[in-house]
């Protein structure tokens, strides 16, 4: 069973620039869900993909964006990238959808640095 | 607004002292509460959640509705549990997970 991977691991960005980040879900999983972790703070849930859909959205602008494809791996799209996107992205698969109960397994994140 | 409240950064303790991590919510609904764990170069995984009523590497957790807690305990605590803990929150049917903001736990020899 291969578990969830993200790319890349480090990333290193100036203002104004977009951003692509990937997630392959693990083995199994048809929903993935992406997360901001600013230093010192607990992740912030961003959107969560199921099937290829949006199933929910957190307080994040549209400028954040994202995409599950058929085989559940993700993207999220950061456009027009401000300072305080700078934190470390997690992406967490499950299966089911969201709801109540589902433990959700991370990624070890990709770490975006923006200048 | 749905909210967790870990109080605490920072926990030391010694070896073989009992564990208490706070964790407050705020929901008016039925909750589902889970504490994930992160080791050192790990990633964040979960520990445990109330619906399990489980005990995992010696942890329990219990909910309290009338004070709207579910703090994390262990009787006697190990040099292997230090680790960064988050307690997070799913309001019921909802698709997400609500974290705090993580207490980090030394345990000392």
């Amino acid at each position: 069973e291969t578990g969830v991977t993200q790319s890349p691991t480090h990333l290193i960005k100036t203002r104004g620039q977009q951003v692509t980040l990937r997630c392959s879900s693990q083995s199994g999983h048809n929903t993935v869900s992406w997360y901001q972790q600013a230093l010192g703070q607990g992740p912030q849930f961003i959107f969560q993909y199921y099937r290829e859909e949006e199933n929910g959205r957190g307080n994040f602008p549209p400028r954040f964006s994202g995409l599950q494809f058929p085989n559940y791996s993700s993207e999220l799209n950061v456009n027009a990238l401000e300072l305080d996107d700078s934190a470390l992205y997690l992406c967490a698969s499950n299966f089911g959808g969201g709801g109540s109960g589902n433990e959700q397994f991370f990624g070890p994140g990709t770490r975006l640095t923006v200048l | 607004a749905q909210r967790v409240t870990q109080p605490e950064k920072l926990l030391s303790v010694f070896k073989g002292a009992p564990v208490e991590l706070k964790c407050n919510y705020s929901y008016s609904g039925s909750p589902e509460l889970f504490w994930y764990v992160q080791y050192s170069r790990q990633r964040l995984q979960l520990l445990l959640r109330h619906i399990s009523r489980e005990s995992i590497k010696g942890f329990t957790a219990d909910l309290n509705k009338g004070e709207t807690s579910f703090h994390l305990k262990k009787p006697f605590a190990q040099e292997e549990d230090s680790a960064m803990y988050y307690c997070a929150l799913t309001p019921s049917g909802t698709y997400k997970y609500i974290f705090g903001t993580g207490t980090r736990l030394k345990v000392l020899a």
